[in-house]
């Protein structure tokens, strides 16, 4: 079965510190990696995806097949990153279209 | 463009009442995703729908759990009979195509639904 697995449901951080949200992920096939970030009242938003390989708002991730995981990095925390960020995947035997979320881990970085 | 709207953003439902939601996607996207969120679960896949055709529904509860996108008209999602076990959080997104590689989807703001 295709699972997205974010083992930790709250991290806090200081401002300034270092940042890794955990995502690892079960598949069949070759699925797309996402993350989604949803600030306080705002809506679901696509932060990165692992094809781009981009860095966004200062966030990377790398995909590693070998432990299957997506992990979700920042090397300096800045306060505005509070908020609640989903690991997904597309793809596979589940299609393009189906995302498959993670239960979410909130970030709170403390000033 | 406002984005994808859905509403009302809250309902309260007594049990064996109907629930309806209501999701209006973003101007120019005829792809339209339900979801939905339990608590202190991931947001999980329900139904994918076109204009008047139901592409997917692997992931509707076989009872109950209706949904249609008209040709003209926002996307319904219709839970008759609602129980305590529907209370959720309900996700809306649409996309422009659908096709072989990556498109990306865009949410609304939810519904969350009540059922006392």
């Amino acid at each position: 079965a295709q699972r997205v697995t974010q083992p930790e449901k709250l991290l806090s951080v200081f401002k300034g510190a270092p940042v890794e949200l955990k995502c690892n992920y079960s598949y069949s096939g070759s699925p797309e990696l996402f993350w989604y970030v949803q600030y306080s009242r705002q809506r679901l938003q696509l932060l990165l995806r692992h094809i781009s390989r981009e860095s966004i708002k200062g966030f990377t991730a790398d995909l590693n097949k070998g432990e299957t995981s997506f992990h979700l990095k920042k090397p300096f925390a800045q306060e505005e990153d509070s908020a609640m960020y989903y690991c997904a995947l597309s793809g596979g035997t589940s299609g393009t279209y189906k995302y498959i979320f993670g239960t979410g881990t909130r970030l709170k970085v403390l000033a | 463009n406002a984005g994808v709207m859905q509403n009302p953003r809250h309902l309260v439902r007594r049990r064996g009442q109907e629930a309806r939601l209501r999701c209006s996607p973003m101007k120019g996207h005829s792809h339209v995703y339900w979801y939905r969120q339990l608590p202190e679960e991931g947001l999980k896949f329900m139904v994918y729908l076109q204009k008047e055709n139901i592409i997917d529904e692997s992931g509707m509860p076989k009872e109950r759990f209706s949904a249609e996108f008209p040709k003209e008209g926002p996307s319904i999602l219709r839970i008759q009979q609602v129980v305590r076990g529907d209370s959720a959080a309900y996700f809306c997104a649409s996309s422009p195509v659908v096709g072989t590689s990556f498109v990306e989807q865009y949410f609304g703001p939810g519904t969350r639904l009540t059922v006392t």
